[in-house]
């Protein structure tokens, strides 16, 4: 079936770096998808990308959907605690509204 | 505008039992579906309802079934549980025409002993 991957499956960064962290799939997809999630909660829409080559930013957040439409790519710049959490990218299987989730990077800051 | 919430928040059952999970849209929102999230790792969908019709499914057993309301509103149930049923299980509302676009309710940590 359709996945997504992740990677890095999780990393630790200091305080006011920039992080990249990306999504790939065997599959072509039409849309993209970024979330995060905070513990005790659910995953929260950060940026939606409709168009491949598309670059999208929401705050210190950037998204782009890859040319290829097989992958996506999330850039957060100066990273601050609150930042903390898992970054899930999702996409919808073709001809469907079946949501697919991605393995999920989880981000962890050092202060 | 109210967001979208879920009851009860957490839920202890013992295997072979039933339950039924509840889910309130965000308000203006018509489509709702579910997710169930296993510890570690991404949501996994379940099944969407739009017009208080499926209309969409996931890779989950018959046993797994839902509604939804004239309000939006929506239900979960699931028959004789299994213990690989303990997870999190998120419910989302959209709306048309970005109905992509999910707004998360908190969960219910549903523990299957």
């Amino acid at each position: 079936g359709q996945q997504l991957n992740q990677s890095p499956q999780s990393m630790f960064i200091q305080e006011g770096e920039d992080v990249s962290m990306n999504c790939t799939s065997s599959s072509i997809f039409n849309t993209w998808l970024w979330y995060k999630q905070d513990p005790g909660e659910g995953p929260v829409l950060l940026i939606a990308l409709y168009k491949a080559g598309e670059l999208t930013s929401n705050g210190r957040l950037t998204a782009q959907f890859g040319i290829t439409r097989k992958d996506s790519f999330l850039n957060i710049s100066a990273s601050i605690p609150s930042d903390v959490g898992i970054y899930f990218c999702a996409s919808l299987g073709s001809g469907t509204y079946k949501y697919i989730f991605g393995t999920g990077t989880r981000l962890k800051v050092l202060a | 505008e109210t967001g979208v919430t879920q009851s009860p928040t957490h839920l202890i059952k013992t295997r072979g039992q039933q339950v039924t999970l509840r889910c309130s849209s965000q308000s203006g929102h018509n489509t709702v579906s579910w997710y169930q999230q296993a510890l570690g790792q991404g949501p996994q969908f379940i099944f969407q309802y739009y017009r208080e019709e499926e209309n969409g499914r996931g890779n989950f057993p018959p046993r797994f079934s839902g509604l939804q309301f004239p309000n939006y509103s929506s239900e979960l149930n699931v028959n004789a549980l299994e213990l690989d049923d303990s997870a999190l299980y998120l419910c989302a509302s959209s709306s048309t025409p970005d109905r992509e676009k999910l707004f998360f309710g908190s969960g219910t940590q549903l523990s299957v002993l």
